[in-house]
């Protein structure tokens, strides 16, 4: 089945420690980004990608990097520089374009605690 | 993009219609009108989007006023499992999508 999975579900970390998580799809579509959700609140983007090999920033960048080598991944690394990284991250992808209807397709989410 | 104000929580009775608002008073010429909702621990799932003329789907309708300020997103038979958080964004054509804080829906037997 075409979807969007998100790797590891649940993640615990130390501080200090970097922490890579997982996205892929097989919608073969162009886009795909990375939200971050904390308790009671909206998504807020982290970065976004339109095509391989570029990659723009959000409105919450800093502490994060991304890559986007293929298609079909776009792994997002929680540095150590990110003072309050605990929060639920979502992965979601799309089509894109001008005229591209902007329906976006979501992982289930990946719930990073920092111990 | 233009901001979108919603109310933070409504109820709604299990089987009756939910009706859920959202104000976008500085909406522009080009920007759509999307909905999302998100079930508690879930990533956000799309319900529908549209542009000026009211939009049905299986899921629901969205009803837009003429003046583009403001629509309604209508689930015409609310069920336990419509329960969740529903997000209205405006967006750009090729624009990103923000999402503010939504409104909870609670619908109750």
């Amino acid at each position: 089945d075409g979807g969007i999975t998100q790797s590891p579900k649940y993640l615990f970390r130390k501080e200090g420690q970097n922490v890579t998580l997982s996205c892929e799809q097989n919608l073969n579509h162009d886009a795909m980004y990375w939200y971050r959700q904390d308790p009671g609140q909206g998504l807020r983007l982290i970065y976004y990608s339109q095509i391989v090999n570029d990659f723009q920033k959000g409105d919450i960048a800093e502490g994060y990097s991304v890559s986007r080598e293929k298609k079909e991944s776009f792994p997002l690394t929680v540095t150590s520089a990110q003072k309050n990284p605990t929060a639920f991250y979502l992965c979601a992808s799309s089509y894109w374009g001008v005229h591209a209807a902007g329906e976006l397709f979501f992982g289930e989410g990946s719930r990073l605690t920092v111990l | 993009d233009a901001k979108t104000t919603q109310p933070p929580s409504m109820d709604c009775a299990e089987g009756r219609a939910a009706n859920l608002p959202c104000n976008h008073s500085t909406i522009s010429g080009n920007e759509y009108v999307y909905w999302y909702r998100q079930i508690h621990s879930q990533g956000p799932q799309y319900i529908i989007h549209g542009l000026k003329n009211n939009e049905t789907n299986e899921m629901a309708s969205l009803i837009i006023t003429e003046d583009r300020k403001s629509s309604t997103l209508i689930l015409p038979h609310a069920t336990l499992r419509d329960t969740a958080v529903y997000y209205c964004i405006v967006r750009v054509a090729g624009g990103k999508l923000i999402f503010g804080q939504g409104t909870e829906l609670s619908v109750k037997p």
